[in-house]
C-alpha cells in the first residue's frame, strides 16, 4: 500500500502567520489517467473531517483562499497564508490514486 | 448540497454484528463510488471498504476482508457496511464518504464500539 508521511507531525503557529504542512508519498501518485488522487483534511477538535483541497490544489467550495495545495508526483504541500484561530485542529493528507486509499499521520495545529 | 448521514452504530459484544447505514442526498448517488473510513479513538485514519457507483466493485483493507461487507441501494440512495465477527480493534467512529478515486465530503460519522 502507499505510504503517506507527514511533516511536521506538530505545528505551533502565530496567529496571522503563514504555516506549511508537507506530505511525501511513497509512490507517484499519477493514475492513468494523468489524475493525481491527492486530498488535503481539516479536522477541528470534536467535529469530523473536513475536505478541504482535493486533486492536489482544487479548492473545495467555501474554503477560505488562504489555503492552497500544490505538488506532483510523490511530494506535496499544503499552505496556510495567515494562520485564524479557527484552524486549530489536525490536518491529514490522503491518497485515493491507489486501494487502500491511505493518510498521513496528521499533522498539530495550534497556536503558539 | 451533498448531505451524508450515518446510521448503525452502537455498543456491541465481540464476536457479534452490526450494520452501518450511509443515507446520501444532494448528488446524483447512483454515478458515484462509495466508500467508509474508520477513525478508532485517538488514532489515524483507515479507509475499509470501497464499492463503484453501480456496486460491481467492492475492495476491502486486509484487516477487515472476509468479515465486512460492502453494498449499496441506489433506489434508497444508501450505502451499507455489513461488519461481522467484530472484534475491539474494530472499535472506531465510521464515516461514509462519496468518490471512488476522490473522497469527499464525508458524513459525520456513527460510533461503533464493541466491548464486553
Amino acid at each position: 500500500e502507499v505510504v503517506m508521511t507527514q511533516s511536521p507531525l506538530s505545528l505551533p503557529v502565530t496567529l496571522g502567520q503563514p504555516a506549511s504542512i508537507s506530505c511525501r508519498s511513497s509512490q507517484s501518485l499519477v493514475d492513468s489517467d494523468g489524475n493525481t488522487w491527492l486530498n488535503w483534511f481539516q479536522q477541528r477538535p470534536g467535529q469530523s473531517p473536513r475536505r478541504l483541497i482535493y486533486k492536489v490544489y482544487y479548492r473545495d467550495s467555501g474554503v477560505p483562499d488562504r489555503f492552497s495545495g500544490s505538488g506532483s508526483g510523490t511530494d506535496f504541500t499544503l499552505k496556510i497564508s495567515r494562520v485564524e484561530a479557527e484552524d486549530v485542529g489536525v490536518y491529514f493528507c490522503m491518497q485515493g490514486t491507489q486501494w487502500p486509499k491511505t493518510f498521513g499521520q496528521g499533522t498539530k495545529l495550534e497556536i503558539k | 448540497q451533498v448531505q451524508l448521514v450515518e446510521s448503525g452504530g452502537g455498543v456491541v459484544q465481540p464476536g457479534t454484528s452490526l450494520r452501518l447505514s450511509c443515507a446520501a442526498s444532494g448528488f446524483t448517488f447512483s454515478q458515484f463510488g462509495m466508500h467508509w473510513v474508520r477513525q478508532a479513538p485517538g488514532k489515524g485514519l483507515e479507509a475499509v471498504a470501497i464499492v463503484s457507483y453501480d456496486g460491481s466493485i467492492q475492495s476491502y483493507v486486509d484487516s477487515v476482508k472476509g468479515r465486512f461487507t460492502i453494498s449499496r441501494d441506489n433506489s434508497k440512495n444508501t450505502v451499507y457496511l455489513q461488519m461481522n465477527s467484530l472484534g475491539p480493534e474494530d472499535t472506531a467512529v465510521y464515516y461514509c464518504a462519496k468518490g471512488f478515486y476522490d473522497s469527499g465530503p464525508w458524513g459525520q460519522g456513527t460510533l461503533v464500539t464493541v466491548s464486553s
